[in-house]
């Protein structure tokens, strides 16, 4: 498998913080980037993706992908405690989508 | 959006017993079927890829002849684990894609073999 690497957490900020997480991935020949977002015993749900250098905003998200480095990171704005998830990282190559562990997000009121 | 409906969303079975798990695709044609395993607190292991019209591919390390993944048609794929073990206590899910569609993923089946 494609190693996808994800800060393990858990990750616990206030309510109206800033929530960072990061991922990096091995393989330079992954082509796009996915931020999952997984409820315990739910199927993930998409956030959003990335697949150019630089910023992508996505009303209080925030995907940044930096190829060089191999790393890519999720910003969550105004964190609220319904944002409190499992987010998985995945990267996209050939067609096939290979996740992270994924790092655990809790927003407290 | 397109829809994908993963059947059952859990099922408990004795060991050595053979258990399937559906997957369809209810307003499109899916191309491509992928089935991933999660263990608690792990990632979402990509297992295998299905393509219209041929066999699936697994990834290294998966057994084939354990897990069989039949893309019976267009709009449903099922896996099934034989002869189960209490190690293949996981939750299963499907991702399907079409030709012109993004990938979507079913709502996932939790195996427990006791």
């Amino acid at each position: 498998q494609k190693e996808v690497e994800q800060n393990s957490g858990p990750l616990s900020v206030p309510e109206g913080a800033i929530a960072s997480l990061n991922c990096t991935y091995s393989d330079r020949g992954s082509q796009s980037f996915f931020w999952y977002r997984q409820y315990s015993g739910k199927s993930p749900e998409l956030i959003m993706f990335i697949y150019s250098n630089g910023d992508k905003e996505d009303g209080r998200f925030t995907a940044q992908l930096n190829k060089a480095s191999q790393y890519v990171s999720l910003l969550i704005r105004d964190s609220q405690p319904s944002d409190s998830a499992t987010y998985l990282c995945a990267s996209l190559t050939l067609g096939r989508l290979y996740f992270g562990r994924g790092t655990q997000l809790t927003v407290w009121p | 959006g397109a829809v994908v409906s993963q059947h059952p969303s859990w099922v408990i079975c004795k060991s050595g017993t053979s258990v399937k798990i559906e997957c369809r695709s209810l307003d499109f044609q899916a191309t491509t079927m992928f089935w991933y395993r999660q263990f608690p607190k792990q990632s979402l292991m990509l297992m295998a890829t299905s393509n219209e019209g041929s066999k699936a591919t697994y990834e290294q390390g998966v057994e084939k002849d354990k897990f069989l993944i039949n893309h019976a048609s267009l709009t449903l794929s099922t896996l099934t684990v034989t002869s189960a073990h209490p190690e293949d206590s996981s939750f299963y899910i499907c991702r399907l894609r079409g030709s012109n569609t993004e990938a979507f993923f079913g709502q996932g089946t939790r195996l427990t073999v006791v």
